[in-house]
């Protein structure tokens, strides 16, 4: 299995809601990412899991809050969002994260994000 | 600055036609290279890398790169297009100093003409 899935694939929310993304992975994967990806542009680099700890935060801001519950699984929480926080969220998994920097990440499908 | 540069943000190309994608970093030293696609509502897909030793390397659908070290450019190829590769193209670098930390260009969107 070489498929990274998300749940949901389109979200809408309003201002004063709370809500959360989710990422799994059956690869074995001990990195785990999430990118945040504006219309007509790249991917931009949120949060890096690493062995289920916190490696790498992005300066993002709280109103985001990952969470790592097991290897296989990620988490994005979401509250009191901006409409400038409107995107399509990417999860991606890699072998690792730490050594090399050498390992493929792969994506998942993403999830369409729309603030109202 | 360090930086990461796809100098085409639209290329059109006509089926069958070849195809080359531009790539330019700027680096002290040569990260890890990478190449991604993007069809419209999806994630990206990896296509090929490159991390040392021979400066041409091939990837999937048929898709190959050239690492030039004077040039600090990492160009995609295909020799001939099928309507099925447009999409958005990314080049991304990791620094050895920094893995895990993925920066993308800003992408090329390719469109392919019948």
């Amino acid at each position: 299995d070489t498929e990274v899935t998300q749940t949901p694939k389109h979200l809408v929310m309003g201002m004063t809601n709370k809500k959360s993304l989710k990422c799994e992975q059956h690869m074995g994967h001990r990195a785990m990412y999430w990118y945040k990806q504006k219309a007509k542009k790249p991917p931009e680099l949120m949060f890096v899991y690493s062995y289920e700890k916190l490696s790498i935060n992005e300066s993002v801001p709280s109103r985001f809050s990952p969470e790592c519950p097991n290897s296989s699984l990620l988490n994005l929480h979401l509250h009191a969002l901006q409409p400038e926080d409107s995107a399509l969220y990417l999860c991606a998994s890699s072998q690792e994260s730490g050594s090399s920097g050498r390992d493929e990440q792969f994506f998942g499908p993403g999830t369409r994000l729309t603030v109202l | 600055a360090q930086s990461v540069t796809q100098p085409d943000i639209h290329i059109t190309v006509s089926e069958g036609a070849s195809l080359e994608l531009r790539c330019n970093y700027s680096y002290g030293a040569t990260p890890y290279l990478f190449w991604y696609v993007q069809s419209p509502g999806q994630g990206l897909q990896l296509l090929l890398k490159y991390f040392s030793g021979d400066t041409l390397v091939q990837g999937i659908k048929g898709f190959e790169a050239e690492f030039k070290r004077s040039q600090s450019s990492f160009n995609l190829r295909k020799p001939s297009v099928h309507w099925s590769d447009a999409a958005e193209y990314f080049c991304a670098v990791v620094l050895n100093t920094n893995a895990g930390k993925s920066t993308f260009g800003d992408g090329t969107t390719l469109t392919v003409k019948p």
